[in-house]
């Protein structure tokens, strides 16, 4: 089956104790990103990936770490979490070739940074 | 800096109505626009999706037009049903790079 796998799907934490939410998606797909989901802010994006080895920063990267050695995966870094960062978070994989880069979505992960 | 902007932000309308859902955005150079809905502690799922020289889509009940010139979506929802209901976003891609998001309408059709 076709899919965005994130994991963990929830996590509390603490302040200060870096994490790694994982993004692992199975169809090929070259373009890979994360966005964090708040109230009354909607979907921001945080980084992008075109391929392996490139990464640029979306709207709000600041606090946030992201590496792109395999295709498949996309893993989301956060070296010193503060609570600013408790959000639900996801990540997204695309073909630009394909039907106009239609994104495909992860189920969600929802961080709580105590 | 492109600002995508949904309205209304909330809609309740009685199952069996067609409805029209708005979306606006200030950057007319896109390469494509995306319509999801989004159900409560769920990830995104992906509708529609309008290439830049495409004026509409349509699936089932949903027809989704686009306007560059004027900035603007429409995602159309024909025969409303309580199934329906779900948080509705669209998303602006400039081009492969990033992608900006309105903050969305709910919808809830009641039975």
């Amino acid at each position: 089956e076709a899919q965005v796998t994130q994991n963990p799907r929830y996590l509390i934490t603490v302040t200060g104790k870096k994490l790694t939410v994982t993004c692992s998606q199975n169809m090929n797909h070259e373009y890979m990103s994360w966005y964090r989901q708040d109230p009354g802010l909607g979907l921001r994006q945080i980084y992008y990936s075109m391929n392996v080895e490139v990464t640029d920063k979306g709207d709000v990267p600041e606090g946030y770490k992201v590496s792109r050695k395999e295709k498949r995966n996309f893993p989301l870094i956060l070296e010193s979490p503060s609570p600013n960062q408790t959000s639900l978070y996801f990540c997204a994989s695309s073909f630009p070739l394909a039907k106009a880069n239609e994104q495909f979505f992860g189920p969600g992960t929802r961080l709580t940074v105590l | 800096k492109q600002e995508v902007t949904q309205i209304p932000a909330a809609l309740s309308v009685p199952e069996g109505e067609n409805l029209v859902l708005n979306c606006s955005f200030t950057d007319s150079a896109i390469y494509n626009l995306q319509w999801f809905r989004q159900d409560p502690g769920k990830g995104l799922t992906s509708l529609l999706l309008i290439q830049s020289s495409q004026r509409e889509q349509t699936s089932g009940r949903l027809n989704a037009s686009l306007d560059k010139s004027s900035g603007r979506s429409t995602l159309y929802i024909a025969a409303s049903q309580p199934g329906d209901s779900a948080t509705y976003l669209c998303a602006v891609e400039p081009g492969y790079q990033k992608v900006t998001f309105g903050t969305g309408t709910k919808l809830q059709v009641i039975p």
